[in-house]
């Protein structure tokens, strides 16, 4: 149980093309959805949150016209890079979390390499 | 401000070997806690979580321990075999300065566990 898949698994791109990367909860029902960057051999940073039928909340220093987040449904979240240049090179991944309460664990997406040539 | 950080960046065990992998944190106010494994190419693996009324906890092979007093929290691996070979995250329900918690996680640094045969 608690499966999220993120697709696509691998974008390579130009410069100035939008990306839209999406995350689904395949067997239960995400409240609150979470996209992270991760840079080589460093750790998850949290760029936003979004719940279900509301606007995500960014994290400071997170563009959010760069970064568009729509959490539409319960099982589908969605990131588009607008514009992507070779700095938003990155691995992107999403994580979704069940209605039980914010004390459960957040699981994962098996994340987006992003390539922007 | 408040973070989680690990001891070790990096543990090489051989295999049939117990492994320990640290983390402290430094937010007295954390309930929560959760470790990660993280393969190459992939998202982070729930392996087990522990709340902080609890000082340990099992599972098949691992068990975390958490020491409040001294804000130290320990993943444990018995019998460490090859597939276990990844980097290790510990994160914490992240909490501002008056314990409200803000729903998301702060990830530690991760430690790189390498086996070998």
């Amino acid at each position: 149980g608690a499966v999220v898949s993120q697709h696509p698994s691998r974008v390579i791109c130009k410069s100035g093309t939008s990306v839209k990367i999406e995350c689904r909860s395949l067997d239960f029902q995400a409240t609150t959805m979470f996209w992270y960057r991760q840079f080589p051999k460093q750790s998850l940073m949290l760029m936003a949150t979004s719940n279900e039928g509301s606007k995500a909340t960014y994290e400071q220093g997170v563009e959010k016209d760069k970064f568009l987040i729509n959490h539409a449904s319960l099982t589908l979240s969605t990131l588009t890079v607008t514009s992507a240049h070779p700095e938003d090179s990155s691995f992107y991944i999403c994580s979704a979390r069940g209605a039980r309460g914010i004390n459960q664990p957040q699981h994962f997406g098996d994340g987006t390499r992003l390539s922007i040539l | 401000g408040e973070s989680v950080g690990l001891h070790l960046p990096t543990l090489s065990v051989q295999e049939g070997d117990n492994s320990i992998i640290n983390c402290a944190y430094s937010n007295s106010a954390s309930d929560y806690f959760i470790w990660y494994k993280q393969e190459s190419g992939k998202g982070p693996q729930f392996i087990i979580d522990i709340r902080s009324n609890m000082d340990k906890r099992q599972g098949q092979r691992v068990t975390v321990l958490l020491n409040k007093t001294v804000k130290h929290l320990s993943l444990q691996i018995a019998a460490t075999q090859p597939g276990d070979s990844a980097v290790y995250f510990c994160a914490e329900n992240a909490r501002g300065a008056g314990g409200t918690s803000y729903g998301k996680l702060t990830f530690g640094q991760g430690t790189i566990l390498t086996v070998h045969p």
